[in-house]
Order: structure tokens, then sequence, then C-alpha cells
């Protein structure tokens, strides 16, 4: 079956633009996270959605970073006014099980490279 | 602050050595702790992940030694291959299936 799928792979925007990240997650997935990773290194939490609510936004850097998940299955991550700080890739994660209640293996998307100029 | 630190940052290991990868944490409150493989423009994989109540678990060529008290845990990739060449990254939750907290990666090169 399919994977975890994010579109678009590749983003370059102007530093003041808004852009929007979409992930597909697989099909039936309670769980989805959104990940942040810089050059060089690990990824970082931004976000989590149990279906369509948003539990846990702990990790998003600023108010110009907004994600939703409205039917419990696409999700978008949309960043306002980007700024160069904003380059990365950006990764989300799907999981069958409910955070706290499960050890469930969070299977990753291939990622959206953000590029800010 | 760092909760996950992870060393070393590359390694290079010939075809048929023994790769190790060591990985550190802070808060005792981690009970899940996964080892992650990726690829350059891929994302991260599951590898292995152990539970703090088991101080080994072995998949294949891959291990994972857990030492609670000094709150270390390593990978240990035997007989490597060069398809194994790749970035490691260990990661912990709390509780299960929650957000992962990543360490800053290892870059592997297995040279043939």
């Amino acid at each position: 079956g399919a994977g975890v799928s994010q579109s678009p792979r590749y983003k370059v925007a102007k530093r003041g633009q808004d852009v929007a990240l979409r992930c597909d997650p697989i099909s039936g997935h309670v769980s989805l996270f959104w990940y942040q990773q810089a050059l060089g290194q690990g990824p970082e939490f931004l976000t989590y959605f149990q279906n369509e609510a948003q539990l846990d936004k702990s990790g998003l850097p600023s108010d110009r970073f907004f994600a939703e998940r409205p039917e419990g299955s696409v999700s978008t991550l949309k960043i306002q006014r980007t700024q160069q700080e904003d380059s990365a890739v950006y990764l989300c994660a799907s999981s069958s099980g409910v955070a706290g209640f499960s050890y469930n293996e969070q299977f990753f998307g291939p990622g959206t490279r953000l590029t800010v100029l | 602050q760092q909760q996950v630190k992870q060393s070393p940052q590359s390694l290079i290991v010939q075809k048929g050595g023994i790769s190790i990868i060591n990985c550190a944490y802070e808060n005792t409150a981690f009970d899940y702790f996964p080892w992650y493989q990726q690829f350059p423009g891929k994302g991260p994989a599951l590898l292995i992940a152990i539970r703090p109540d088991v101080s080994e678990k072995k998949e294949g060529r891959f291990t994972i030694s857990f030492n609670k008290s000094a709150k270390q845990f390593s990978l240990h990739i035997m007989d490597s291959q060069p398809g194994d060449s790749a970035t490691y990254f260990c990661a912990a939750s709390f509780y299960a299936g929650n957000m992962l907290t990543f360490g800053g990666g290892t870059r592997l090169m297995v040279k043939p």
C-alpha cells in the first residue's frame, strides 16, 4: 500500500511569502505529526493531531506557523510571511495508534524541502 | 536544551566491520527508544526500537544495547555493508506513540 506522501517535494519562496505544505498520511492512521529538519540536524517536533484534533502544538516556532487536519486525514502546514530561518525540510509522519496508549511506529513521508530566499 | 545527545557525528567503517553509534538522554521519563535510518531525499525509517525494561534487543545485524542507570543506549551494526551507508538517528519519547525527540544524527559511510 501507499506510504505517507507529501507535496510539493521542493518549494522555493521569497521572504515574506506564504506557503502551504501538504501531507497525505497512510489511510486510517489516527495520529499525524509534523517535524522540522534543519540541514544536518535531527528532526524537531512541531505539532501533533489525533484525528482532526490538534492536541499538541508546543513545537511550532512562532505564530506564523499554522497546521490543520479538518477531516482527520490530509493535513496542511502553513507558514505565513516566510523568513530565511524557516528554510528546512518539513517531515510528516503518521501512526495507527493513539499517542499515550500504544507503541505504534511512526511512518515518515519524504518531506518537503523549503528554501526561503 | 538538547535532551538526546548522539555521537559520533560521522563514522567510516570498512565493509564487514562493526558500526557503533551512541546516544545519551537526560529525562528519565522517556520510555521508548527507537533508531531511525535516513537516506538522502527520504524520510526517516524505523530500524529497531527498545523499551527500558530490557537491556538488549537484536534484529538481524542490528542490536540496541540499553543502560538505564547510565541513561545511555547504543546501536551496533554487525557485518556493516555499503548499503548501510546512511544517516542514523536515535530518538526517545514519553509514553507510547508520542512525539519523538531526536539526536543530532550520525552519518555512516561503509567502505567496500
